[in-house]
């Protein structure tokens, strides 16, 4: 399969505890796209890499969460001291630059209990 | 900044019966429009989209929608649905760098 991995697919969590998540991009992409979605939402944007820079972060990105894409390949999103409100699909994307056309992963679905 | 706006939240409604879900967009500059289908338990995928051209657009498993650019819309419709259209569906726009979605229509056909 050739599409964009996310990984893992399910996290429950306790309130207060770090997560990490792993999204892998189709190779020929040099976009790569977080974003949250909740039930009876549609997805929301939360931050953009080009390569290994981070371009773009949405307000909803608090200082508790932080994205990193090392040497453009792979990136992760790390969610500190998580909150009930953290609750949602993470969704990542991946497109070419310049390209308006993105390929979306499966998503991981995050529950702070 | 351009968005979009879906009016519709749930809709019911029975095999062989035609779609269509409502999306507006606010103009902001060019056009980028796309419809995004989610279905159960898998990740989004692309429908189809409008750039420029003809304003009605062709998609995959027999939708298509329409550009009205003096209603500022961009309607999704299927002639007759089946029960594998039971999805949730995404109505977005692109600018500059990102998607944005409107807070899409859950849609279920009885069989």
């Amino acid at each position: 399969d050739t599409g964009v991995s996310q990984n893992p697919r399910h996290k429950i969590t306790k309130r207060g505890q770090n997560v990490t998540f792993r999204c892998d991009p189709i190779s020929e992409h040099n976009r790569l796209y977080w974003y949250r979605q909740t039930l009876g939402q549609g997805p929301e944007f939360l931050t953009y890499f080009q390569n290994e820079a981070q371009l773009e972060k949405s307000r909803l990105l608090s200082d508790r969460f932080s994205a990193e894409r090392p040497k453009g390949s792979f990136s992760t999103l790390e969610i500190q001291r998580t909150e009930q409100g953290d609750s949602a699909m993470y969704l990542c994307a991946s497109s070419f630059q310049g390209g308006n056309g993105y390929t979306f992963g499966s998503g991981t679905r995050l529950t702070v209990v | 900044a351009q968005s979009v706006s879906q009016h519709n939240h749930h809709v019911i409604l029975s095999e062989a019966a035609s779609l269509e879900l409502g999306c507006n967009y606010s103009y902001g500059g060019t056009v980028n429009l796309f419809w995004y289908v989610q279905y159960p338990g898998q990740h989004l995928q692309l429908l189809l989209k409008y750039f420029s051209g003809d304003p009605l657009v062709k998609g995959i498993k027999g939708f298509e929608a329409e550009f009205i650019k003096s209603k500022f819309s961009f309607n999704l419709r299927k002639p007759s649905v089946q029960w594998s259209d039971t999805a949730e569906y995404f109505c977005a726009d692109f600018n500059d760098y990102k998607l944005s979605f409107g807070a899409g229509t859950t849609v279920t056909v009885r069989a």
